[in-house]
């Protein structure tokens, strides 16, 4: 299995909602990432975990929450978003964090916040 | 600081003819450089990545990318474009920091039938 999934595709919230995005990989990758990215834009990175520990955090503020709960597992726990928050979240799966480790990346969750 | 520049913001290229999106780069220490792919309302595909070795690399769907050390610089190719090569490529370059992407600004590719 050579794939980063996410859920659910598409979220569309209000400002005073509580959501969450799932990211799942089965490849036995130890680093996982979430990037924000906007329209035809590069993605910008948002976390990064090694090892289901936080060690990258891109001073993201505090409305959004990320989680690893297990090695193969990501959640991104959203709550109070700004309508600027609309963007495409995607989730990445490395072996590693290492130098030559290239990311897999998910299809990614289209966010709407009104 | 580790960063690359793509500086064609949209290339136009005739099906059947070579295609090339530029990538420069500069970086403190050895480059590590990846070029991946994203179609419409989809996640970034993987392509190739130049770590060491030969500076012709191959990848995915018949694309290639050439690394030159004295102008920094990973430009991707293809021999013949096809219509579904049309996507948005960017170039990517680790930093020194651990887990680190620094991504282009991206090039959008457009291949006339």
């Amino acid at each position: 299995d050579t794939e980063v999934t996410q859920t659910p595709k598409h979220l569309v919230m209000g400002m005073t909602n509580k959501k969450s995005l799932k990211c799942e990989q089965h490849m036995g990758h130890r680093a996982m990432y979430w990037y924000k990215q906007k329209a035809k834009k590069p993605p910008e990175l948002m976390f990064v975990y090694s090892y289901e520990k936080l060690s990258i955090n891109e001073s993201v503020p505090s409305r959004f929450s990320p989680e690893c709960p297990n090695s193969s597992l990501l959640n991104l726990h959203l709550h109070a978003l700004q309508p600027e928050d609309s963007a495409l979240y995607l989730c990445a799966s490395s072996q590693d964090r290492g130098v030559d480790y290239e990311q897999f990346f998910g299809p990614g969750t289209r966010l709407t916040v009104l | 600081a580790q960063s690359v520049a793509q500086p064609e913001d949209q290339v136009n290229v005739a099906e059947g003819n070579p295609l090339t999106v530029k990538c420069t780069y500069s970086v403190s220490g050895n480059p590590y450089l990846f070029w991946y792919v994203q179609y419409p309302n989809r996640g970034l595909q993987f392509l190739l990545k130049y770590i060491t070795g030969d500076n012709l690399v191959k990848g995915s769907y018949g694309f290639e990318a050439e690394f030159n050390k004295s102008q920094t610089s990973f430009h991707l190719k293809k021999p013949s474009a096809l219509v579904s090569d049309s996507a948005l490529y960017f170039c990517a370059v680790r930093g020194s920091t651990l887990g680190r992407l620094y991504f282009g600004r991206g090039t959008q590719l457009t291949v006339w039938p």
